[in-house]
């Protein structure tokens, strides 16, 4: 079974500030992680995605984020926010050979001018 | 490279109505899934295809609802009757069939909003 937890449902952050999202995991297998970003009335768009490799992945838009097995996280973070990064950000897990997607219950970002 | 389309994109019904609902997903995708996402949650996988057929379905509550996909491509979700928790927003996305399986990237459409009155 895997899951994820995704702290703090709401996050604000002025304009020019450090961005980050806190993600973690659970998996009894190597899991894959993603980071999606879902602007209002639209479907999900992928960010960022770890599967094996470099554990600090770069994502578009600036995010990047860091796969920490011994903490079973993947936060997402971006040095500087801008107004255009307001949105709801998942974090999702799919491990061994199931190729479903466990969602987090998202957080909603919003950068204050 | 057009993306994953749904429609409609907005329905308000009243319970013990049927509805349904549309995807085509990208061109050349074998894998489409369909999510439901509630208000303030992350989306929850319904059902899900290999091409024609449904090789997950454990999620979808299949007293009321059901789903095609015939010839491997469009897809149908169907709620009958509907109920007044049934309104959230059913998301389509499909994946493309390549080596890394489960890191496949998933494309999501834009959803429909269901309103169950």
């Amino acid at each position: 079974a895997q899951s994820v937890t995704q702290l703090g449902s709401h996050v604000s952050v002025s304009e020019g500030a450090l961005v980050l999202l806190r993600c973690n995991y659970s998996s009894s297998v190597p899991p894959y992680l993603f980071w999606y970003v879902q602007y209002p009335n639209q479907g999900l768009q992928l960010l960022l995605k770890y599967t094996t490799g470099a554990t600090l992945v770069k994502g578009i838009n600036g995010f990047e984020a860091e796969f920490k097995k011994s903490e079973t996280s993947f936060h997402l973070t971006k040095p500087s926010a801008h107004m255009s990064d307001a949105a709801e950000y998942f974090c999702a897990v799919t491990a061994g050979s199931a190729r479903q997607l466990t969602f987090g219950s998202g957080t909603q970002l919003t950068v204050l001018p | 490279e057009a993306g994953v389309v749904q429609s409609p994109r907005y329905k308000i019904i009243e319970k013990k109505q049927p509805v349904a609902f549309w995807c085509n997903p990208i061109s050349g995708h074998n894998t489409l899934y369909w999510y439901l996402q509630n208000l303030g949650q992350g989306p929850e996988l319904l059902i899900r295809y290999e091409n024609e057929e449904a090789v997950d379905d454990s999620q979808l509550p299949k007293d009321r609802f059901s789903a095609e996909r015939l010839k491997g491509v469009d897809s149908t979700l169907k709620i009958q009757p509907a109920e007044l928790g049934d309104s959230a927003v059913y998301l389509c996305a499909s994946s493309p069939r390549v080596a890394g399986g489960p890191s496949n990237e998933q494309f999501f459409g834009p959803g429909t909003r269901l309103t169950v009155l």
